[in-house]
């Protein structure tokens, strides 16, 4: 049962334009939910999180949206750039994290 | 800048064969955690250890064991190694606290088992 849903696999953007990850949860639990982005032959990197009190959450060129009524999140990266074509992961904290399975971003210049 | 290292990249193991993947982390964190990273599947927590040898299984700890000897050593263990553990896997740590679920992660092993 999977409790954090990243429901699209790959999304292929063009460099300067907006890239929208998104990310749906089951548990209310949840308390904290965190971005991470993955190079290939390298571990995952934190990239940006947000409260559960929280609505937004803005780092440079990267927002977290929550939506809670939606049991929802968002990772919008404003503008997009080929040195953001990674994979994704969102994740969620209840006792532990509890990842999604990814989104590859790909950024065409 | 935390570091979190692991023993190696790739690892190649034949069925039913002990194997051992070490984890060290120079920051002097609490947390440390094994996952394993599937296709399609994320990650998923194998076990993780809160504390010198203290251990908690994560979702997914049938066939493997976790030993915490030291503070920054963190070792995941296949007893009978089979090829539906055939995967990468990925050592993390984090400190204790609300901001200590900001995990830092090793660069992973790629084990095959044939």
């Amino acid at each position: 049962d999977q409790q954090v849903k990243q429901n699209s696999p790959s999304l292929s953007v063009q460099e300067g334009r907006i890239s929208i990850l998104n990310c749906d949860y089951t548990n209310s639990m949840f308390d904290y939910f965190l971005w991470y982005k993955k190079y290939p032959a390298e571990g995952p990197t934190f990239l940006i999180s947000i409260s559960s009190i929280k609505d937004k959450n803005e780092d440079g060129r990267f927002t977290v949206f929550l939506n809670k009524s939606a049991k929802h999140l968002s990772l919008h990266i404003v503008p997009s750039q080929p040195g953001d074509s990674a994979v994704y992961f969102c994740a969620a904290r209840w006792n532990k994290l509890v990842f999604g399975a990814g989104t590859i971003l790909r950024v065409k210049s | 800048d935390v570091k979190v290292t692991q023993s190696s990249r790739y690892l190649v193991k034949r069925t039913g064969e002990k194997v051992f993947l070490e984890c060290v982390q120079d920051m002097d964190h609490e947390n440390m955690f094994w996952y394993r990273q599937d296709p399609g599947l994320g990650l998923r927590l194998i076990y993780f250890s809160y504390d010198v040898k203290m251990k908690e299984k994560g979702d997914i700890p049938e066939g493997y064991s976790v030993s915490r000897e030291k503070k920054e050593r963190f070792s995941l263990i296949l007893e009978s190694a089979s090829t539906n553990q055939t995967s990468m896997y990925l050592c993390a740590s984090s400190t204790a606290g609300t901001r200590g679920f900001e995990q830092y992660f090793g660069p992973g092993t790629r084990l095959t088992v044939t």
